[in-house]
C-alpha cells in the first residue's frame, strides 16, 4: 500500500506567518490528495480536495499544491483560530490513508 | 442541508459486541459511498473502510480487515459499523463522513469506551 509522510509533526508560528506542511507519498497518486483541518476536540473538516480545490467555506488564506508524490498545504496568514491539526488523505486503488497529522500552534 | 447523524456514545466491556450507526440526510444516500475513520485517544485519523449503499460494496483498510464489519440499510439511509468481539483497544471516536475521493461531510461521532 502508498504510504503517506507528513512534516513537520508538529510547528509553533507567529500570528501573520506563512505556514507550509508537506505530504508525500510513496508511490505517484496524481491530484487525489484532501487536506483536513481538525481543531481540538472538533470533528475533522475538509480544506481542500484534489489537491488544490479549496472546499466551499473556506478562508482563502488556505491553499493546497502538488501532483504525484508531493503536496504542500499553506496557510498565507496564521490567524488564531487555525491552530489545529492538520492531516493529508490520499486515495488510490480504493484505499484511502491519512498522513500522521501536524499540529499547529501560535508562538 | 447534508447531515451524518450517529448513534450515541457507547461503554462496553471485553469480548461484547456492538454496532454503531450513522443516518444520513439531505442527498441520495444510496448513490454516496460512507467511510469509517478511527481516532484513538490522543491520536490521529485511521480510515477503516468504506460502503456504497447502493449495492453494499464495501472496502477495508488492510489494517482493519476482519476486525470490523461495515453494512447499511439503503432503505433507511443508515451505515453501520461493528465489532463481534471488542478490546480494550477499541476505544476510540469512531467518525462516518460521506465519502468520495475525499470526505466532505462528516458526522460528530460515536465515542466507544471499552473497559473492564
Amino acid at each position: 500500500d502508498i504510504q503517506m509522510t507528513q512534516s513537520p509533526s508538529s510547528m509553533s508560528a507567529s500570528v501573520g506567518d506563512r505556514v507550509t506542511i508537506t505530504c508525500r507519498a510513496s508511490q505517484g497518486i496524481s491530484d487525489y490528495l484532501a487536506w483536513y483541518q481538525q481543531k481540538p476536540g472538533k470533528v475533522p473538516n475538509l480544506l481542500i480536495y484534489g489537491a488544490s480545490i479549496l472546499q466551499s467555506g473556506v478562508p482563502s488564506r488556505f491553499s493546497g499544491s502538488g501532483s504525484g508524490t508531493d503536496f504542500t498545504l499553506t496557510i498565507s496568514s496564521l490567524q488564531p483560530e487555525d491552530v489545529a491539526t492538520y492531516y493529508c488523505q490520499k486515495y488510490n486503488s480504493a484505499l484511502w490513508t491519512f498522513g500522521q497529522g501536524t499540529k499547529v500552534e501560535i508562538k | 442541508e447534508v447531515q451524518l447523524v450517529q448513534s450515541g456514545a457507547e461503554v462496553k466491556k471485553p469480548g461484547e459486541s456492538l454496532k454503531i450507526s450513522c443516518k444520513g440526510s439531505g442527498y441520495s444516500f444510496s448513490n454516496n459511498w460512507i467511510g469509517w475513520v478511527r481516532q484513538m485517544p490522543g491520536k490521529g485519523l485511521e480510515w477503516m473502510g468504506v460502503i456504497y449503499p447502493g449495492d453494499s460494496d464495501t472496502r477495508y483498510s488492510p489494517s482493519f480487515q476482519g476486525q470490523v464489519t461495515i453494512s447499511a440499510d439503503k432503505s433507511i439511509n443508515t451505515a453501520y459499523l461493528q465489532w463481534s468481539s471488542l478490546r480494550a483497544s477499541d476505544t476510540a471516536m469512531y467518525y462516518c463522513a460521506r465519502q468520495s475521493f475525499h470526505m466532505d461531510y462528516w458526522g460528530r461521532g460515536t465515542l466507544v469506551t471499552v473497559s473492564s
